[in-house]
């Protein structure tokens, strides 16, 4: 069975140091790996995806991630930090070929100023 | 180009009354996706609907949970006899069909529904 783990529960950095949000994968075949971010009260915000090629995939407000095979793990950065990338942040995987999700627990990033 | 819109934003109901959740999918998608974040639980996956097909459902509870997709208008998630515990946060979220799996899901804003 397809599934995604994101080890922390909450991360906190200081704004303008560089930020990481953990996620590992489980899956069957290629691996599909999307980053959505939530903001409080709001629906998901998609961030970025693996599909295939360069393991180092950009995407919006300054966001990248590090597909990882040998690891399974595909890590959401930053390298600077912004008081209101503060969010909830999902790591999710295709759960087979009906193309729903299955989403990590989330983790919670708190930015301080 | 507007996004996904799901609507009412907020629903109140009282136990025993039935929920009605609309959602307009991203203009030139056809497919549709239901979610629902539950305190402690994350989200969820409930169902996966194209026009006027039921595609996978199941993430949906067997009893009370129904939804369609007609072929005008917005998906409908229908939940009857709502219980305390069927208050959550309902997401829904639609792609184009164009590349599978790896198609992005864009999400609407969610409509919290609230149970007394």
């Amino acid at each position: 069975a397809q599934s995604v783990a994101q080890p922390e529960d909450q991360v906190n950095v200081a704004e303008g140091n560089p930020l990481t949000v953990k996620c590992t994968y489980s899956v069957s075949g290629n691996p599909y790996l999307f980053w959505y971010v939530q903001y409080p009260n709001r629906g998901l915000q998609f961030l970025l995806k693996y599909i295939t090629g360069d393991n180092l995939v950009k995407g919006s407000y300054g966001f990248e991630a590090e597909f990882n095979k040998s690891q399974t793990s595909f890590h959401l950065k930053k390298p600077s930090a912004l008081v209101s990338d503060s969010a909830l942040y999902f790591c999710a995987v295709p759960g087979g070929s009906q193309g729903n999700l299955i989403f990590g627990k989330g983790t919670k990033l708190s930015v301080k100023p | 180009n507007a996004g996904v819109m799901q609507n009412p934003r907020h629903l109140v109901r009282r136990r025993g009354q039935e929920a009605r959740l609309r959602c307009s999918p991203m203009k030139g998608h056809s497919h549709v996706y239901w979610y629902r974040q539950l305190p402690e639980e994350g989200l969820k996956f409930m169902v996966y609907l194209q026009k006027e097909n039921i595609i996978d459902e199941s993430g949906m509870p067997k009893e009370r949970f129904s939804a369609e997709f007609p072929k005008e208008g917005p998906s409908i998630l229908r939940i009857q006899q709502v219980v305390r515990g069927d208050s959550a946060a309902y997401f829904c979220a639609s792609r184009p069909g164009l590349a599978g799996v790896t198609d992005t899901q864009y999400f609407g804003p969610g409509t919290r529904l609230t149970v007394l």
